[in-house]
C-alpha cells in the first residue's frame, strides 16, 4: 500500500458525461501527479500540481481539468466524455517535486 | 526528445528461471532519474528502484538487480530465481528536468510453475 488512496475504484459513466476522479496524497506528500494509461497510448503524464499550484502540463485535453485543494487532495474532471477516454487514470504523489512518485490503485473510467 | 523503450513486449519463463528486461532512454539532459515500476494483475504500480544519472552503481537488492550504463544508456532489470509472483508488467521511467515520468510501454513478464 503506498498510502495515496483514489475513488471511486472503477467508474461506468456515458458518452457526453462528465465525471470526477479523486486523489488523496501520502500524508505530507505536496506534490500530486495525474497520469493516464490507456491501451493504445500507454502510460502518460497529464498534469502536476504542487502545494495547490499547477506546475506543469503533459498531454491533458481541453475537455479535462484539475485542482489541488487547500487540504492537499486533488480532484480530476472530465467532461464531455468520448469512448476513447476509456482507461485507468492514475494519481501519484511525492514529498517534493524531485523526489520518487509513489502511485495509487487507480480509477478504471469506463465510457459507453 | 526523451524517450524510453522497452523492446520485449512480453516474456514468458519457467519458475526458477533468471530473466533481464531491457530498458534503454533518449535524453539530452546530464542530470535525470532512472526508475522501474511494477504493475502486477491487480492493476497498481508498485516502486522499485530509482537511480540518478551520476551513480552508475549497480544494485541489488534480494532476487532483483539493476545494471544501469550511461554509455549505452540502459537500465536493465534482472529478477534471479523467478517465481509466479513475479508475473506482472513492468515498466522503465525517465525523469529529467521536468517532473513527470515518461515510461516505457512496458514488459509483460509471465512465470509459470
Amino acid at each position: 500500500d503506498s498510502g495515496v488512496t483514489q475513488t471511486p475504484k472503477h467508474l461506468i459513466t456515458a458518452t457526453g458525461q462528465r465525471v470526477t476522479l479523486r486523489c488523496s496524497p501520502r500524508s505530507g506528500d505536496l506534490s500530486v501527479y495525474w497520469y493516464q494509461q490507456s491501451l493504445d497510448q500507454g502510460l502518460q503524464f497529464l498534469i502536476h500540481y504542487y502545494n495547490g499550484e499547477e506546475r506543469a502540463k503533459g498531454n491533458i485535453l481541453e475537455r479535462f481539468s484539475a485542482q489541488q485543494f487547500p487540504d492537499l487532495h486533488s480532484e480530476l474532471n472530465l467532461s464531455s466524455l468520448e469512448l476513447g477516454d476509456s482507461a485507468l487514470y492514475f494519481c501519484a504523489s511525492s514529498v517534493e517535486i524531485a523526489d520518487t512518485q509513489y502511485f495509487g490503485p487507480g480509477t478504471r473510467l469506463t465510457v459507453l | 526528445a526523451q524517450k524510453v523503450t522497452q523492446a520485449q513486449t512480453e516474456i514468458s519463463v519457467v519458475e526458477k528461471e533468471d530473466v533481464t528486461l531491457d530498458c534503454v532512454y533518449e535524453t539530452r539532459d546530464t542530470t535525470y532519474y532512472l526508475f522501474w515500476y511494477k504493475q502486477p494483475p491487480s492493476g497498481e504500480l508498485v516502486f522499485l528502484i530509482r537511480r540518478n544519472s551520476f551513480d552508475e552503481q549497480n544494485e541489488i537488492s534480494g532476487r532483483y538487480s539493476w545494471n544501469f550504463q550511461k554509455s549505452t544508456s540502459s537500465f536493465n532489470f534482472t529478477i534471479t530465481a523467478s517465481q509466479v509472483v513475479d508475473s506482472a508488467v513492468y515498466f522503465c521511467a525517465l525523469r529529467y528536468a521536468g517532473n513527470m515520468l515518461t515510461f516505457g510501454g512496458g514488459t509483460r513478464l509471465m512465470v509459470k510453475p
